[in-house]
């Protein structure tokens, strides 16, 4: 998808097919991430999480990626189905604050055509 | 599973009141409280962080006289939204934090409209 302005970016694509979302983040210092779902009018729903000193972890069905050198994160989402169909945000914290404040990146609507 | 549980999950108000917005966590105990607002079509913006017994840290932007926390409990926060106005409405989330494994837990969320 495209990142323009307020408008959320947008995927879309084929049920079956796999789904690859991005985020980019800039704090260099942030060392944990998560990627949250969120459905109209619910609240964020935790898919996976992954840690600084790693760069793959898988779950069921979904996989985050990171890599620390561009500052960038991937959710990808395998065997797409409409019940995924919601909004997708990465969001990140950082180590040593005491307040462990999650800052949320953009977030991108999925939309999973049957 | 850890859940926290949010009320109400919409409110309509006229404008020039109140509005109270609660965040339990039902089977831990929270050490930290975030409330985010959300417009549509938007991200989660932290609004503020609250620890338990002590004022809460608002964000740059957000007028903390106007969006009064209280973190009472380990268990209880409530953000209310005083003297609110159209520009108000939003959707208000809380997060209930533990840092013993269990992270963040959300609520489901306040559709606040002021008319």
């Amino acid at each position: 998808g495209e990142s323009v302005g307020l408008h959320l970016p947008t995927l879309s694509v084929q049920e079956g097919d796999n789904s690859i979302i991005n985020c980019a983040y800039s704090n260099s210092a942030s060392d944990y991430f998560i990627w949250y779902k969120q459905e109209s009018g619910k609240g964020p729903q935790f898919i996976i999480d992954i840690r600084s000193n790693m760069d793959k972890r898988q779950g069921q069905r979904v996989t985050v990626l990171l890599n620390k050198t561009v500052k960038h994160l991937s959710l990808q989402i395998a065997a797409t189905q409409p019940g995924d169909s919601a909004v997708y945000f990465c969001a990140e914290t950082g180590s040593g604050g005491s307040n462990y404040k999650l800052t949320f990146g953009k977030g991108t609507l999925l939309t999973v055509n049957p | 599973g850890a859940v926290v549980s949010q009320h109400p999950s919409w409110v309509i108000c006229k404008s020039g009141t109140s509005v109270k917005i609660e965040c339990r966590s039902l089977d831990f105990q929270a050490t930290t409280m975030f409330w985010y607002r959300q417009f549509p079509k938007q991200s989660l913006m932290l609004m503020a962080t609250s620890n338990e017994g002590s004022k809460a840290t608002y964000e740059q932007g957000v007028e903390k006289d106007k969006f009064l926390i209280n973190h009472a409990s380990l268990t209880l926060s409530t953000l209310t939204v005083t003297s609110a106005h159209p520009e108000d409405s939003s959707f208000y989330i809380c997060s209930a934090y533990n840092r013993n494994a269990i992270g963040y837990t959300f609520g489901s969320g306040t559709r606040l409209t002021v008319v």
